[in-house]
């Protein structure tokens, strides 16, 4: 199945640094979501988007709605130890009901 | 409040076997779905069920993956004669409506056909 192109596939840091990844589509979007995942879990929901252009925060975590519907960026600031997993993005078609269409995953490791 | 459960969390099985992996959605959660993520992949759709209904099954990857929802609210995915392609994460979600309403999810079962 399609998934989502997501930069970096992984990355290190360290503690304290920020951290940007993004995730492109060639289809429209009318909902991007970012989710975090631990080796072995679920994914868990950090943030939600609802709307072009829209940038909201959650904590430590922001997130921006692309302009074109086709792009979605998620910035942590002072990055610590518990930062680290995969990081998704997802996306709900425009005019499909509901599934969601995940990224490729950003590996994100935080060093001391 | 209790969030999505799966069980089991680990299924070992051999090739050629029936498996049954089940989801408890939130309560209250009216849409519920499956996906399957591979190692090192993000997860792939397999169906959403709104009520008791399959509103969206286009995921399901051929006619030995089935999954009910008989009483709209525990859900049972069913795989027939397993192969060993089939091993993977299978995860289960749910949120209050369809549409873009949030999607939780549970632990995940991890399936591995020997």
């Amino acid at each position: 199945g399609q998934q989502l192109n997501q930069s970096p596939q992984s990355m290190f840091i360290q503690e304290g640094e920020d951290v940007s990844m993004n995730c492109t589509s060639s289809s429209i979007f009318n909902t991007w979501l970012w989710y975090k995942q631990d080796p072995g879990e679920g994914p868990v929901l950090l943030i939600a988007l609802y709307k072009a252009g829209e940038l909201t925060s959650n904590g430590r975590l922001t997130a921006q709605f692309g302009i074109t519907r086709k792009d979605s960026f998620l910035n942590i600031s002072a990055s610590i130890p518990s930062d680290v997993g995969i990081y998704f993005c997802a996306g709900q078609l425009t005019g499909t009901a509901s599934k969601l269409t995940f990224g490729t995953g950003t590996r994100l490791q935080v060093t001391l | 409040g209790a969030g999505v459960s799966q069980t089991p969390s680990n299924k070992v099985t051999e090739k050629g076997k029936y498996v049954e992996l089940r989801c408890d959605p939130i309560s209250g959660h009216t849409a519920l779905y499956w996906y399957r993520q591979s190692l090192g992949q993000g997860p792939e759709f397999l169906i959403y069920f709104q009520g008791t209904g399959a509103a969206d099954d286009s995921g399901l990857p051929n006619d030995r993956f089935f999954a009910v929802r008989p009483e709209g609210s525990v859900s049972t995915l069913k795989i027939q004669r397993t192969e060993r392609g089939d091993s993977a994460m299978y995860l289960c979600a749910s949120s209050l409506a369809g549409g873009v309403n949030e999607q939780f999810f549970g632990p995940g079962t991890r399936l591995t056909v020997l």
